[in-house]
């Protein structure tokens, strides 16, 4: 069973570019989870989708950075119009549609650095 | 924020075990204690959870105490390839299941 994929691993854009990161959940989980580590920084969420909904977006910035998880396809995470304050790593994580306590799987990163 | 307070350090020598504690004093009676850890730069990884039960697995095992204010996560034997960033995470069960991370315990694993 592939674990959860992410790509690209690194991503360079310069000021004012678009990033698109992908992730695409373990076979058979429909929650999916993003995450931004910034250098010598903690780990802190993002957003929260399921398949076709965002549940949760309350650690997105209000402006440029969208997300989605379509019906078919990996979840995306679009980041408009980048800064240099942008680059980060950024990690995916899925979940089974379990109810009762389940832990998270995360991917490798996308390590993202804005020029 | 995190619900949860931990050393920002510990050092531990290769082949003893490592028991890294955590306090949680305001967990309430539906959430979960889970430890994640992240090895440098990569992904975080599950470690173990429970509730109020002490848990044992295939990595560590999990110690909670009988107030469930705190617990520790023991490695048996730790070796230097479980040098990371250990985090103790308090979460609810049920579908919803947002990770806030704090600083965590950074363990060195040490010849």
């Amino acid at each position: 069973n592939a674990g959860v994929m992410q790509n690209p691993r690194h991503l360079v854009r310069r000021r004012g570019q678009e990033a698109r990161l992908r992730c695409s959940p373990m076979k058979g989980h429909s929650h999916v989870y993003w995450y931004r580590q910034l250098p010598e920084e903690g780990l802190k969420f993002m957003v929260y989708l399921q398949k076709e909904n965002i549940i949760d977006e309350s650690g997105m910035p209000k402006e440029r950075f969208s997300a989605e998880f379509p019906k078919e396809g990996p979840s995306i995470l679009r980041i408009q119009q980048v800064v240099r304050g942008d680059s980060a790593a950024y990690f995916c994580a899925s979940s089974p549609p379990d109810l009762g306590p389940s832990e998270q799987y995360f991917g490798p990163g996308t390590r993202l650095t804005v020029t | 924020d995190a619900k949860t307070t931990q050393p920002p350090s510990m050092d531990c020598a290769e082949g003893r075990a490592a028991n890294l504690p955590c306090n949680h004093s305001t967990i309430s009676g539906n959430e979960y204690v889970y430890w994640y850890r992240q090895i440098h730069s990569q992904g975080p990884q599950y470690i173990i959870h429970g509730l109020k039960n002490n848990e044992t697995n295939e990595m560590a095992s999990l110690i909670i105490t009988e107030d469930r204010k705190s617990s520790t996560l023991i490695l048996p034997h730790a070796t230097l390839r479980d040098t990371a960033v250990y985090y103790c995470i308090v979460q609810t069960s049920g579908g919803y299941n947002k990770l806030i991370f704090g600083a965590g315990t950074r363990l060195a694993v040490h010849p």
